[in-house]
């Protein structure tokens, strides 16, 4: 399958943007996620774009899409303790599967 | 809560043993998947099940099934257990099969002894 790849560890402040970076390979992903995944917890759904979007915002997250690049990108705006977590970015192959990548651990220092 | 339901939670078990995994969907979802999460593998794609019937396979071992029943809840039977078996195994569910909204469940975490 086709690679996603992800920096493995960010660490930010709280109150400062957070800014998770993915590369892809499949240009034909018609869709791209990011999903939060909590110490224990399962995977929840952030948020996705179209990849016929650039820019999609949602409350405190914003989602880059550069398609000539293979480049997505997640900015969490205001970062708080809660927001530590592990981020996949995911594309959308076929029929429901989704390639992922390895995660990236996020770590808010107050 | 996404709404998709997994059992149990945790399960811890012998190897060469057999145990099967329970999943129910979202309400009004039609397809099913499968996912294990493991520390050297990442995210993997085991299958995906719609309204029945097998869609998608990904690298699911010959030990390992699936299906998904006319509830549509779904069961993942992992059988001749190894020690590398052990991981986190999630179902997630979707409207169709093809949309863009998958929910994950929180996962069965299974230990092999």
């Amino acid at each position: 399958g086709e690679d996603v790849e992800q920096s493995l560890f960010l660490s930010v402040r709280e109150g400062d943007s957070s800014v998770i970076n993915c590369t892809y390979t499949d240009s034909s992903s018609t869709y791209l996620y990011w999903y939060k995944q909590e110490p224990g917890a399962g995977l929840q759904l952030l948020t996705y774009i179209f990849s016929n979007m650039d820019m999609k915002q949602d409350q405190r997250l914003t989602v880059l899409l550069n398609k000539k690049d293979k480049h997505l990108s997640l900015r969490i705006a205001d970062t708080q303790t809660g927001d530590s977590a592990i981020y996949f970015c995911a594309e959308f192959e076929s029929w429901g599967k989704l390639q992922f990548g390895a995660g990236t651990q996020v770590v808010v220092t107050p | 809560d996404s709404g998709v339901t997994q059992t149990p939670k945790h399960l811890i078990t012998a190897t060469g043993q057999r145990v099967t995994l329970r999943c129910s969907p979202r309400s009004g979802d039609l397809s099913v998947y499968w996912y294990q999460q493991s520390l050297d593998q990442g995210l993997q794609f085991l299958i995906q099940y719609y309204n029945g019937e097998e869609r998608a396979k990904g690298n699911i071992l010959e030990r390992f099934s699936a299906q998904q029943f006319p509830d549509l809840h779904s069961e993942l039977n992992l059988s001749s257990l190894e020690l590398g078996d052990s991981a986190l195994y999630f179902c997630a569910s979707s409207e169709t099969g093809f949309d863009n909204t998958i929910y994950f469940g929180e996962g069965s975490w299974l230990t092999v002894v």
